[in-house]
């Protein structure tokens, strides 16, 4: 089974600041197959950006993702008020399981 | 707009049963394959089931197989998780996600998008 371990579990950033968050696997994955959300207090996770590194629909362009293999990075350039949430990365090859790692929070300093 | 609505979280308790919905709209409900995940508040994501777009294929994580039942309207355009025998451990935040993919060349990008909202359950005395 995969294993996504996202690092570090908490940044303490101020806004304007870069957002560097690593999602790592236990084994080698398939890029395609891997999703970032960012999800807000109260409110369902949303999709930034899928097969490692395409954003969705209407994510800006400060965020970014790259990695290959075991060890993927979600970039958040400039951030903004609005970014500071929590993020969580995505296994899903099309068969189960489905995993996500622990997620990452990232917070005003 | 593509939606997801949920309804049916609660209270129950331990060994009961619950029953959550999840109303799609705005999409051709009966060609996406659906999931269910939770997540404990505060905690991460844990996925929970799978069906496929005819209702006809399902898959569960192992600490509900047995216990829990996905199936699908798609004349309602509804989505549900039928939970029996619950535990303590099933407390959690309930999202229904409709799956995206994208494939070219015979390899699939797959993500969820859009979630229901959510639905708390709590399994308590």
């Amino acid at each position: 089974e995969i294993v996504l371990t996202q690092s570090p579990g908490t940044l303490s950033l101020s806004p304007g600041e870069r957002a560097t968050l690593s999602c790592r696997a236990n084994q080698t994955i398939n890029s395609l197959f891997l999703t970032w959300y960012q999800q807000k207090p109260g409110q369902a996770p949303r999709v930034l950006i899928y097969g490692a590194s395409t954003r969705a629909t209407a994510i800006p362009d400060r965020f970014s993702g790259s990695g290959s293999g075991t060890d993927f990075t979600l970039t958040i350039n400039r951030l903004e008020p609005e970014d500071f949430a929590v993020y969580h990365c995505q296994h899903y090859a099309g068969s189960p399981p489905v995993t996500f790692g622990g997620g990452t929070k990232v917070e005003i300093k | 707009e593509v939606q997801l609505v949920q309804s049916g979280g609660g209270l129950v308790q331990p060994g009961g049963s619950l029953r959550l919905s999840c109303a799609a709209s705005g999409f051709t409900f009966n060609t996406y394959w659906m999931h269910w995940v939770r997540q404990v508040p505060g905690k991460g994501l844990v996925w929970v089931s799978q069906i496929n777009s005819g209702g006809t294929y399902t898959n569960y994580a192992d600490s509900v197989k047995g216990r829990f039942t996905i199936s699908r309207d798609n004349a309602m355009n509804t989505l549900y998780l039928q939970m029996d025998s619950l535990r303590a451990e099933d407390t959690g935040v309930y999202y229904c996600a409709r799956l995206l993919r994208h494939c070219t060349d015979g390899d699939c990008q797959k993500w969820f998008d859009p979630w229901g909202q959510g639905a708390l359950v709590t399994v308590s005395s």
